[in-house]
């Protein structure tokens, strides 16, 4: 597609459920990340992908989170055992390698409420 | 990471231009300067990115003096429409603006007619 697609855009979760949410990139984007949002807050960095490297975790918050890239595309950010405290919304964004220019193309996001 | 500081809010009328500040003092030689803008319920959107002096595009103008210890992000003739919160960040331009950019708090531009 020509954006960064999320999914769910929505999702309600009872506390201590596992959740996926899902990131379709940029064909052609090499570069994927992934960020978190509370309500009035700026963005919290949680994983960068680029290409075959091994990915940066450094932002995730806990072992409950992890998120995989297969093919060098999609993405799937896990998020085990919810708590309310990971209510926020959940960006993805993508870049190409050489992103100079022209940035990260950010998703529209995935608004995760735990209940 | 070169850390970011900017304006909390700013309010302007249509028409008007303006200006947003962001000072980052310890940005480093390989550092570029990026701005975003979000809208609520959106991710952020790529606005402008500098490295020195000025960089013009069509929505924006991005102002870098040659000590690069900030940066002013300038629009021209706003309009009620360009109400969002406005990031600048900081970081090295291989992968558009660094592997782990580092948003804020924003500057929340508020433009009324």
């Amino acid at each position: 597609g020509a954006g960064v697609s999320q999914s769910p855009s929505n999702k309600v979760t009872e506390k201590g459920k596992d959740v996926e949410l899902r990131c379709d990139p940029i064909s052609g984007h090499t570069a994927l990340y992934w960020y978190r949002q509370s309500l009035g807050q700026g963005l919290e960095f949680l994983i960068y992908f680029q290409g075959n490297s091994a990915p940066d975790k450094s932002g995730l918050p806990s072992d409950r989170f992890s998120a995989e890239r297969t093919g060098g595309s999609v993405s799937t950010l896990t998020i085990q055992r919810t708590q309310q405290e990971d209510s926020a919304v959940y960006l993805c964004a993508s870049s190409l390698a050489e992103g100079r220019g022209s940035g990260y193309t950010f998703g529209s996001g995935t608004r995760l409420t735990v209940v | 990471l070169a850390k970011t500081t900017q304006p909390i809010s700013m309010d302007s009328y249509e028409g008007q231009e303006v200006n947003i500040t962001c000072s980052h003092n310890n940005i480093a030689t390989n550092d570029y300067i990026t701005w975003y803008q979000q809208f609520p319920s959106q991710g952020p959107r790529f606005i402008i990115q500098g490295y020195k002096t000025k960089v013009t595009n069509e929505v924006a103008s991005l102002f870098i003096p040659a000590d690069r210890k900030s940066s002013t992000l300038s629009l021209p003739r706003v309009s009620l429409s360009d109400t969002a919160v406005y990031y600048c960040l900081v970081g090295d331009g291989v992968t558009g603006g660094g592997n782990k950019l580092t948003f804020g708090t924003g500057t929340q531009l508020k433009v009324e007619l």
